[in-house]
Order: structure tokens, then C-alpha cells, then sequence
């Protein structure tokens, strides 16, 4: 069965502290690693597709690494703004069909205090 | 904003009620997916359309009742609801179901509270 991991559950920085989350998942037939960002009483809001190790993306103070078993998300300088729930998923077939799933960690929860 | 409109934002119903959640894209998407998501825990999937046809069902009690009448639009009808399914619902779309490395996109949910 899938498995994503992200840690630590919750995160307090001071801003302009720079840090990172993790995502460690177990999958078969990854195709893509997903982070979101979810704000209170909002829909996850897409930032970045991650598809093989190696790979980098990055959006203004923020940067996605992937390697085989886990992804990193970065945070560099953050603003009391980049406050939300940080969601990781991995999408894989399911059910032995070729319909993709995505399968969600249990979020991290940042705090960036002014 | 989000490119996936859902309504209501908010909905309290009766355990005997009937009521629907509405969900629209024009992003082109040809997949639709319900997600339930209740309060610190990441989203849950529900039911996906491909093509406007159901393709997977997670074991979802028969009281939720999903619809695709196009490709645009999605619902899922509401009936005899217990009080353990108040969540948020989300409703995402997609590309493609199968295809590689497409993201999902959502919308900013339903907030259901049954009584």
C-alpha cells in the first residue's frame, strides 16, 4: 500500500528563518510527487510537480527536491504570509487499473511569526 | 482564484434532507474527482470521473450519490446524512485520470455540517 509521510507535523519559525519540510513516501509506479499549499477553510492550492529524483523546482521563497524515497520542501526567508498547511501526495495507479491516485501526507502545519 | 467553482460554500442539513453540492470547471479537465476532507487530516478521495463516466468508487456509502452531467460539471447528491460525514467537501479536476504527472486541481469546498 502507498505511503506518505511528512514531518514534523507542525513548524514555528521566526520570519526570515529559513527551514525545510519533509515527505518520505512508499509507492509503486510513482508518477509525480505533488506539494500543496492549504490555507484555513480552503482548497489545497497546487505549487509544484516533482517527477524524477534529481529534480528541482522553485517558486519565489520556496524550492521542491526529489530523490527516491523522500522530497524536501525549502523555505528560505519566510514571511508571516507563508503561513498554511504544506500538503504532500504522490499519485500511483490504484486498483489495477490505469487511473491515477493521489495519496496525501498528513500536512505539516507552518507558523511564521513577524 | 481558484479555476474550480463549488457551491455553496456552506451547507447545514437535517439527517432526512436531500440536498446537492455543485462542482464546475472550464479548465477543459476531462477527470472530476470528490474528495471528503475532515478537520487536521488531508484529503480523502471519494469517487472519479473519467470521461464523464464513474471510474473509481472508494467504497463510499450509498447515502453520497455522484453525477457527471458533462464534462464541465460535477454534483453529488446528499440523502439520510449521519453526523460523522460533516467535512469539508472538495471537488478537483484533471487532464486525464491516467495520464503521467498531471496535478489536480481544487476548489475551495463545501463546508457540511448535518445535524
Amino acid at each position: 500500500e502507498d505511503q506518505v509521510t511528512q514531518s514534523p507535523e507542525a513548524l514555528r519559525l521566526q520570519e526570515g528563518e529559513s527551514s525545510s519540510l519533509n515527505c518520505s513516501y512508499t509507492v509503486s509506479g510513482l508518477r509525480g510527487l505533488f506539494w500543496y499549499r492549504q490555507d484555513p477553510g480552503k482548497g489545497p492550492e497546487f505549487l509544484f510537480t516533482l517527477y524524477s529524483a534529481g529534480e528541482e523546482k522553485e517558486k519565489e521563497r520556496l524550492k521542491a527536491t526529489l530523490t527516491k524515497k523522500e522530497s524536501f520542501l525549502h523555505i528560505t526567508a519566510p514571511k508571516p504570509e507563508d503561513s498554511a498547511t504544506y500538503l504532500c501526495a504522490v499519485h500511483s495507479p490504484t486498483g489495477g487499473t490505469s487511473y491515477g491516485k493521489l495519496t496525501f501526507g498528513q500536512g505539516t502545519i507552518l507558523t511564521v511569526h513577524p | 482564484d481558484t479555476e474550480v467553482t463549488q457551491t455553496p460554500k456552506h451547507l447545514v442539513m437535517g439527517m432526512t434532507n436531500k440536498k446537492s453540492l455543485k462542482c464546475e470547471q472550464h479548465m477543459g479537465h476531462r477527470a472530476m474527482y470528490w474528495y471528503k476532507q475532515k478537520a487536521k487530516k488531508p484529503p480523502e478521495l471519494m469517487f472519479v470521473y473519467s470521461y464523464e463516466k464513474l471510474s473509481i468508487n472508494e467504497s463510499v456509502p450509498s447515502r453520497f450519490s455522484p453525477e457527471c452531467p458533462n464534462s464541465s460539471l460535477l454534483n453529488l447528491h446528499l440523502h439520510a446524512l449521519q453526523p460523522e460525514d460533516s467535512a469539508l467537501y472538495l471537488c478537483a479536476s484533471s487532464q486525464d485520470p491516467g495520464a503521467l504527472y498531471q496535478p489536480q486541481h481544487f476548489g475551495d469546498g463545501t463546508r457540511l455540517s448535518i445535524l
